[in-house]
C-alpha cells in the first residue's frame, strides 16, 4: 500500500507570505495528525482530524495556522502570514484507529524555511 | 500531562558497539510506548512498540521493554551498524480514546565504520 505522500518536500519563503502544505493518508485512514518539529526540539502535536472534522486542535500555535480535510481525503495545512519562528518540519500522519495500540504512519515531512 | 525524556545525545559510536538510549515517562494509566526513527533524508519510521507492562518490543535487532515500576522504555542493539545512522524518538500515546503521540527530543546517532 501507498504510505502518507506529503507536499512539497522543501519550502522556502519569505516572512509575511503564504504557504500550503498538502497530506495524503494511506487510503483508508479515517485519522490525520498533523505535527512539527522546530529545529532540535520536540516533535509537537498541532492537530488530528477524524474523516473531515477536527477531533483536537489543541496544538495549533495561533489563528495564522488553518488546516483543513475537506471530503475526509487529504488535508492541507495553510500558513499564512508565515514567521521566522514558523520554520520547522512539518510531519503529517495518518491511522486507522485513534486509539493507544494503533501506530502512526508518518510521511516524509515538509521541511519549511521561513527567511 | 504526558511527557517523555530521553537521552539527547548526539551520540557517535563504532560499528559492533552496544547501544543503550535512555527513555523514561510519565503518564497516567497505561500508556502505549514506542520508538520511532528517522534515517536521513527520510520521514519517521515505528521501529518498535509495546502496549503493556513488561511486553518486549523488537526490531532490525533492536529491543525495548516496557517497565511500569521505572517508567522507562530503554532502546537497546548489541552490535550497531553504519546503516543505524539516525535519529531516535521515543514516545507514548496515553489511554484516552484519542490521545495524542508524544515524543521526546530525540536523539541523533552516528555509527562510524
Amino acid at each position: 500500500e501507498a504510505g502518507v505522500t506529503q507536499f512539497p518536500s522543501h519550502s522556502v519563503i519569505e516572512k509575511g507570505q503564504t504557504v500550503t502544505l498538502r497530506c495524503d493518508p494511506i487510503s483508508g485512514h479515517d485519522n490525520l495528525y498533523w505535527y512539527r518539529r522546530v529545529m532540535g526540539k520536540e516533535i509537537k502535536f498541532l492537530l488530528h482530524f477524524v474523516k473531515e472534522s477536527k477531533q483536537d486542535e489543541s496544538g495549533m500555535p495561533n489563528n495564522r495556522f488553518l488546516a483543513e480535510r475537506t471530503g475526509g481525503t487529504y488535508s492541507t495545512l495553510k500558513v499564512q502570514p508565515a514567521e521566522l519562528e514558523d520554520s520547522g518540519v512539518y510531519f503529517c500522519a495518518s491511522s486507522q484507529n485513534p486509539n493507544r495500540f494503533s501506530p502512526l504512519h508518518f510521511g516524509n515531512g515538509t521541511r519549511l524555511t521561513v527567511t | 500531562g504526558n511527557s517523555v525524556t530521553q537521552m539527547e545525545g548526539p551520540v557517535t559510536l563504532s560499528e559492533e558497539a552496544f547501544l543503550t538510549i535512555n527513555c523514561t515517562y510519565t503518564a497516567t494509566g497505561y500508556p502505549s510506548l514506542f520508538w520511532y526513527v528517522q534515517y536521513p533524508g527520510e520521514g519517521l519510521q515505528l521501529l518498535l512498540k509495546a502496549t503493556k507492562a513488561d511486553d518486549k518490543g523488537s526490531n532490525k535487532g533492536f529491543e525495548a521493554t516496557y517497565r511500569k515500576e521505572t517508567t522507562s522504555f530503554h532502546l537497546e542493539k548489541g552490535s550497531v551498524q553504519v546503516s543505524d545512522s539516525a535519529v531516535y524518538f521515543c514516545a507514548l500515546r496515553g489511554e484516552g480514546g484519542s490521545e495524542k503521540l508524544v515524543f521526546g527530543k530525540g536523539m541523533k546517532l552516528t555509527v562510524n565504520p
